[in-house]
């Protein structure tokens, strides 16, 4: 199976900081990623797929890149909305894996 | 309006079993690649299993392999999850999602259920 990390696992910030978040692949996945924001007590929301393509109506602070093992996933100005858990997910092979997750909090 | 709407949780003993079943609208559900993803209590998101829009091919995580089986009714817009030889480790939100592909091609979760909760416990 093909596995994800995050890194890092939490991170604090203030409203308008620039974010970055890393997911890295066990092995190469081309750009098959895709990056979601969960809030507590709700279903993960579609951020960005393949790697970089923003999904209708995320907010252009949201942007991704990467190819091959590692990807980032950058909040250009966070805003108070933004506060959630982010997760990375490969879809290169036939068994899906996500990433740990990481939080940021204030 | 896409909508996902999960049916069937609840407390089992383990080695117990239980169907989750997944309503789909808003969308030709016969056109897309359906999964589950679950979610153990403040834990993070776990890929449990897929199934492609039109052969019913499956394919299933590691830890729930020989345990759980997949499927879908196209005619009535149904996914439906049947867990068995349930144990602790699968207590968790367990969420129905739509693939946005389609075939034997890979994808990611365009949108997702409402979440039901997996309580195996004695």
């Amino acid at each position: 199976d093909i596995q994800m990390t995050q890194s890092p696992s939490t991170l604090s910030a203030s409203v308008g900081d620039r974010v970055t978040i890393t997911c890295r692949a066990s092995q190469s996945i081309s750009t098959w990623l895709a990056w979601y924001q969960q809030k507590p007590g709700k279903a993960p929301k579609l951020l960005i797929y393949k790697a970089s393509v923003l999904e209708d109506a995320v907010p252009s602070r949201f942007s991704g890149g990467g190819s091959g093992t590692e990807f980032t996933l950058t909040i250009s100005s966070l805003q108070p909305d933004d506060f959630a858990t982010y997760y990375c997910q490969q879809y290169d092979s036939d068994l899906y894996t996500f990433g740990q997750g990481t939080k940021v909090d204030i | 309006e896409v909508q996902l709407l999960e049916s069937g949780g609840g407390l089992v003993q383990p080695g117990g079993s239980l169907r989750l079943s997944c309503a789909a609208s808003g969308f030709i559900f016969s056109s897309y690649n359906m999964g589950w993803v679950r979610q153990a209590p403040g834990k993070g998101l776990e890929w449990v299993s897929r199934i492609s829009d039109t052969d019913g091919r499956t394919h299933y995580a590691e830890s729930v392999k020989g345990r759980f089986t997949l499927s879908r009714d196209n005619s009535k817009n149904m996914l439906y999850l049947q867990m068995n030889s349930l144990r602790a480790e699968d207590t968790a939100v367990y969420y129905c999602a739509k693939d946005r592909s389609r075939g034997n091609s890979y994808g990611f979760f365009d949108y997702w259920g409402q979440g039901a909760l997996v309580t195996v416990s004695s």
